[in-house]
């Protein structure tokens, strides 16, 4: 049962477009959000989160929506850069699991010059 | 300031042998997470430990898997009479204090190869 879906696997964009990742979740009691980039052989590195009590948290070129009612964020970043190559993993959490993160099954970001 | 340390980096075991991964949190922090990630999947939560206590331990296997975070020391995941299933890459994360929505830093990861 996968509660968390990045439906797609793969990204690709040129330098300096924007690149939109996508990430729809079935469990409603999730409220907090938080998006993690991943290099190869690193463990994740934390972007962004935003709770369900806003629609939209920004921090520099990232921008993360959050849409309730259709349970779906995506993470919006401008303007790519080629250090963004990497995969992006979209994570939830619900009050009073202890914070443990489900992890959804990654998007991995290419971005061309 | 170090961030989350893991270790060994890699791990090779062959069936039947126990495997070991340590976690060292951030200085600071008192509640480490374990989380497999099987390759092409996701990461998967599988237990949450402050110190000398397991608080979660709902995503553990129910045998051969156990982890412990001693009052001094590194948090330990045990992995007795390893399978070629349990080859995966085991991350650890720590953060400063639970429910607080604090982001949760990750170690690099012990790459567990079973042959």
């Amino acid at each position: 049962d996968q509660q968390v879906k990045q439906n797609s696997p793969s990204l690709s964009v040129q330098e300096g477009r924007i690149s939109i990742l996508n990430c729809d979740y079935t469990n409603s009691m999730f409220d907090y959000f938080l998006w993690y980039k991943k290099y190869p052989a690193e463990g994740p590195t934390f972007l962004i989160s935003i709770s369900s009590i806003k629609d939209k948290n920004e921090d520099g070129r990232f921008t993360v929506f959050l849409n309730k009612s259709a349970k779906h964020l995506s993470l919006h970043i401008v303007p790519s850069q080629p250090g963004d190559s990497a995969v992006y993993f979209c994570a939830a959490s619900a009050t009073g699991t202890a914070s443990k993160l489900t992890f959804g099954t990654g998007t991995r970001l290419q971005v061309t010059l | 300031n170090a961030g989350v340390m893991q270790n060994p980096r890699h791990l090779v075991r062959r069936r039947g042998q126990e495997a070991r991964l340590r976690c060292s949190p951030m200085k600071g922090h008192s509640h480490v997470y374990w989380y497999r990630q099987l390759p092409e999947e996701g990461l998967k939560f599988m237990v949450y430990l402050q110190k000398e206590n397991i608080i979660d331990e709902s995503g553990m296997p129910k045998e051969r898997f156990s982890a412990e975070f001693p009052k001094e020391g590194p948090s330990i995941l045990r992995i007795q009479q390893v399978v070629r299933g349990d080859s995966a890459a085991y991350f650890c994360a720590s953060s400063p204090r639970q429910g607080g929505r604090d982001e949760q830093f990750f170690g690099p990861g012990t790459r567990l190869t079973v042959l």
